[in-house]
């Protein structure tokens, strides 16, 4: 079992407000990632990164920001949300050595935008 | 870019009948193939995985996998359905190089009936 956290689990927030999704694992693992999953549906990548102070936009345009100053840390922060913006977020890392490139995931946080 | 096609949205099975969920890649290079499992308001489980070696790959839960390259497949095989397999599954890959990050197939749910 992967030791990824992810908080909230759920949050519902009002048009307009500033959120922050935490990300942590303790696996030590380089390359974190955030994917967007509508329920029952495909995940796309929106940010991933390969190591401290390297992020990188994904395959599906997204108005989230993400930071990565410690290893174990990934937070993803929509300065204003919108009920666009409502989906789940996946957070994930890899390590390409040791766990031989497996993604492992985190829970979700499911985000509501009213 | 890569790419990964799930062709059945749906799968049903009787429960102790064997079960296959599709899956076929296009990727540059050599592929690197997961499959993961995602219950109700969880995140994704990882299943097994192709890196190399044995075209036959055996993961979690009874689960097995074969990778066929000439058909640029991977489906996921299970040679007794239960009930608690009912689940979304889904297909993912990457090259061997570059890009660390998976991309998904649409998914399969499983439906096995007692």
């Amino acid at each position: 079992e992967a030791d990824i956290y992810q908080t909230p689990r759920y949050l519902v927030i009002g048009t307009g407000k500033k959120i922050t999704l935490e990300c942590s694992q303790t696996m030590g693992h380089d390359k974190m990632y955030w994917y967007q999953q509508d329920p029952g549906m495909e995940l796309h990548l929106i940010h991933y990164s390969y190591g401290v102070n390297s992020t990188e936009k994904g395959d599906l345009s997204s108005e989230s920001t993400v930071s990565r100053i410690r290893t174990e840390h990934f937070p993803l922060t929509l300065e204003s949300a919108r009920p666009s913006h409502t989906s789940q977020y996946l957070c994930a890392s890899s390590e390409d050595i040791g766990s031989g490139h497996t993604i492992y995931f985190g829970e979700g946080s499911w985000l509501t935008v009213v | 870019a890569q790419s990964v096609a799930q062709p059945e949205d749906q799968v049903n099975v009787a429960e102790g009948n064997p079960l296959t969920v599709k899956c076929t890649y296009s990727v540059s290079g050599n592929p690197y193939l997961f499959w993961y499992v995602q219950y109700p308001n969880r995140g994704l489980q990882f299943l097994l995985k192709y890196i190399t070696g044995d075209n036959l790959v055996k993961g979690s839960y009874g689960f097995e996998a074969e990778f066929n390259k000439s058909q640029t497949s991977f489906h996921l095989k299970k040679p007794s359905a239960l009930v608690s397999d009912s689940a979304l599954y889904f297909c993912a890959v990457r090259p061997d190089t570059g890009r660390r990050a998976l991309t998904f197939g649409s998914g399969t749910r499983l439906q096995v009936q007692p």
